[in-house]
Order: C-alpha cells, then sequence, then structure tokens
C-alpha cells in the first residue's frame, strides 16, 4: 500500500549545526505534508506544514522543502540545540485528514 | 489548559480484561482520531470521526469500540485484551475533514497488557 518512509532511523549533531532529515512518500495524490516533533513521553507535537504547491515553507529555525518530481521530503534545523532532540516525523495527509506517518527519525543533539 | 486530554496517562492491565481510555479535546474541532504507537514508535490511524460519525475505520479488530458522545469527546473501549495491544494509544483533534489542517495530539496512554 502507500506509505512514508525515512532514509535514516537515527541521526546525530553537535550543537549549533544544521540538521536535515530526510523522508520518501509513495503516494503521488497526497497534497499536504507536516513535520511532526515527539518528545519522549509526550505526544507528536506540530512544527510545520506545507501545500503540494509549494516547494518550501520556512518557519522559526525550521525549513520544509518538498520534491514532488521525486517524492521527497526534507526538514532543515538551523543551528540546532539540545531541545531538539526528539523522534522526528513526517506524514502525509490523505483523505479526509488521515495522516500516513513515516518510521520516524531519532535526533541526537550532542553538546 | 491543555487542548487534547485523554486519560488514564498509564494503564497495566491483565490479558482478557475490559478497559477504557478517555478523551476530550476543547479546541473545538470537528474531528478526532484514535492512534497507535507500537514500540518501534510507528503510528498508525485507528479511528476517525467528524461531528460524531465514524469517518475513518482502518483495519482494526472489533474488539476496539470508539464512542464518540459529542464532538468534544471520543472514548476508546478495548474487550478481552490480548498482550499484543500493549502499545501507546494517542487521541488527536483537527479543525475539519480538509487536507490542509493538522492534527493535534494529546500526550497518550500507555497500555500494559501482562
Amino acid at each position: 500500500g502507500e506509505s512514508v518512509g525515512l532514509h535514516l532511523p537515527t541521526l546525530s549533531v553537535q550543537e549549533g549545526d544544521n540538521s536535515i532529515i530526510n523522508c520518501a512518500y509513495s503516494n503521488s495524490a497526497s497534497d499536504y505534508f507536516i513535520w511532526y516533533k515527539q518528545e519522549s513521553g509526550k505526544g507528536p507535537q506540530f512544527i510545520i506544514d506545507i501545500r503540494s504547491n509549494m516547494d518550501k515553507r520556512q518557519g522559526q529555525r525550521v525549513t520544509v522543502l518538498l520534491n514532488k518530481t521525486v517524492k521527497h521530503l526534507s526538514l532543515q534545523i538551523a543551528a540546532t540545540q539540545p531541545g531538539d532532540s526528539a523522534v522526528y516525523f513526517c506524514a502525509e495527509n490523505e483523505y479526509g485528514n488521515k495522516l500516513v506517518f513515516g518510521a520516524g527519525t531519532i535526533l541526537r543533539v550532542k553538546s | 489548559d491543555t487542548a487534547v486530554s485523554q486519560t488514564p496517562k498509564y494503564l497495566v492491565t491483565q490479558m482478557g480484561n475490559d478497559k477504557s481510555i478517555k478523551c476530550e479535546q476543547n479546541l473545538g474541532h470537528d474531528t478526532m482520531y484514535w492512534y497507535k504507537q507500537d514500540s518501534k514508535k510507528f503510528l498508525k490511524i485507528m479511528f476517525s470521526y467528524n461531528n460524531k460519525e465514524l469517518i475513518i475505520n482502518e483495519t482494526v479488530p472489533n474488539r476496539f469500540s470508539p464512542k464518540s458522545p459529542d464532538k468534544a469527546h471520543l472514548n476508546l473501549h478495548i474487550n478481552s485484551l490480548e498482550l499484543g495491544d500493549s502499545a501507546v494509544y494517542f487521541c488527536a483533534s483537527s479543525r475539519d475533514r480538509g487536507t490542509d489542517t493538522e492534527a493535534f495530539f494529546g500526550q497518550g496512554t500507555r497500555l500494559t497488557v501482562v
């Protein structure tokens, strides 16, 4: 079936460096994508979203890039901080707000 | 104030028991969901309700029965619990059924079946 997957299960970065988390999706009909952050013991928290009519969207320290040609999504975090350590999920929004999540990437920030 | 709250946060129970998890959202959203997160952190939708009407029902055993008394509440009842039901269950809500609104998640209920 259709699914969203992540290339890297664990990413370790030095504090202050930039982080890039990647995601490949397979449902070409999906037109809305979301990145979530999940800290230990908590629920997923919305970070940033992007619609399929855009290829880039920026937030505070975060940027999401969408490449529909290769069905690829990435999350860039600038100046990564210890508080960014978490599991990051990409998700595609199918019909009726059905979110299909990728497997998740663990981001570890080294001080 | 907590936007999406679910209780209990932890639930330990024996196989064969029946248990319920409650969820409430104070965001005024029309759509609510239950997701299951397994031990590998994989999140999968189970159910979705819009204005108390069942919209999405993924391939979930019929031992799981959601109940929505009003659009601010979506409870999950599980009969005859099995070891494989152990997981973290997340309730979520979103503004509507459109394809461009994010879901807000609760803190999760960690269910352990022994």
